[in-house]
């Protein structure tokens, strides 16, 4: 496993349009985030799931905004009727608890990310 | 609800110098935190974390972050830096006591080592 894989790297889109982006995240971890990075920030949390269930989303996430995770593997982040303040960098990561080679379960869920989509909108 | 702040903007280290990056937290119970780095067009990379135990954790490529909890600091420390590890770091704080599984983050400090 090479780890996070998010797909396009790079978008750019007229204002108005829709846009998909693509997560695939480590094979064996089953919890899955979405991130909104902007210069100069760090990442914005914008949804989470755990396996195929979507449990928390952010404020930030407008009703232009939907994610799916529907076989608990691969994730896709919509944005409808894109407008130019969703220019940003959006990340994806995944992370799982494993017990330690003492038996032990790690719980603080620490977080692996991809490479994230940069997107454009003109 | 929890909280970090990354003092610093940008830190800036001669190479073979040591070098600190600070962060504070805030939480209601107790943290786990967590330290990243991100290099240019690039995802962040998990560094090292603390949970529990011993207040010094040492994490990737020579990096260790010290557990304050009188001060609610978790500062990054490199003994001698590194002109390749110039980059963004990021600090995060998840409260273990808080039920949601989402770490807050740091807006990050871009760390600049002089040959």
């Amino acid at each position: 496993d090479t780890g996070v894989s998010q797909d396009p790297r790079h978008k750019i889109t007229k204002r108005g349009q829709n846009v998909t982006f693509r997560c695939d995240p480590i094979s064996e971890h089953n919890r899955l985030y979405w991130y909104r990075q902007t210069l100069g920030q760090g990442p914005e949390f914008l949804t989470y799931f755990q396996n195929e269930a979507q449990l928390e989303k952010s404020r930030l996430l407008s009703d232009r905004f939907s994610a799916e995770r529907p076989k608990g593997s691969f994730s896709t982040l919509e944005i409808q009727r894109t407008e130019q303040g969703d220019s940003a960098m959006y990340l994806c990561a995944s992370s799982s608890s494993r017990p330690n080679p003492q038996g032990v379960t790690d719980h603080s869920y620490e977080q692996y990310f991809g490479p994230g989509t940069r997107l454009t909108v003109t | 609800a929890q909280s970090v702040a990354q003092p610093e903007d940008q830190v800036n280290v001669a190479e073979g110098n040591p070098l600190t990056v600070k962060c504070t937290y805030s939480v209601s119970g107790n943290p786990y935190l967590f330290w990243y780095v991100q290099y240019p067009n690039r995802g962040l990379q998990f560094l090292l974390k603390y949970i529990t135990g011993d207040n010094l954790v040492k994490g990737s490529y020579g990096f260790e972050a010290e557990f304050n909890k009188s001060q609610t600091s978790f500062h990054l420390k490199k003994p001698s830096a590194l002109v390749s590890d110039s980059a963004l770091y990021f600090c995060a704080v998840r409260d273990e006591t808080g039920g949601s599984y989402i770490p807050t983050f740091g807006r990050g400090t871009s760390l600049i080592v002089h040959p």
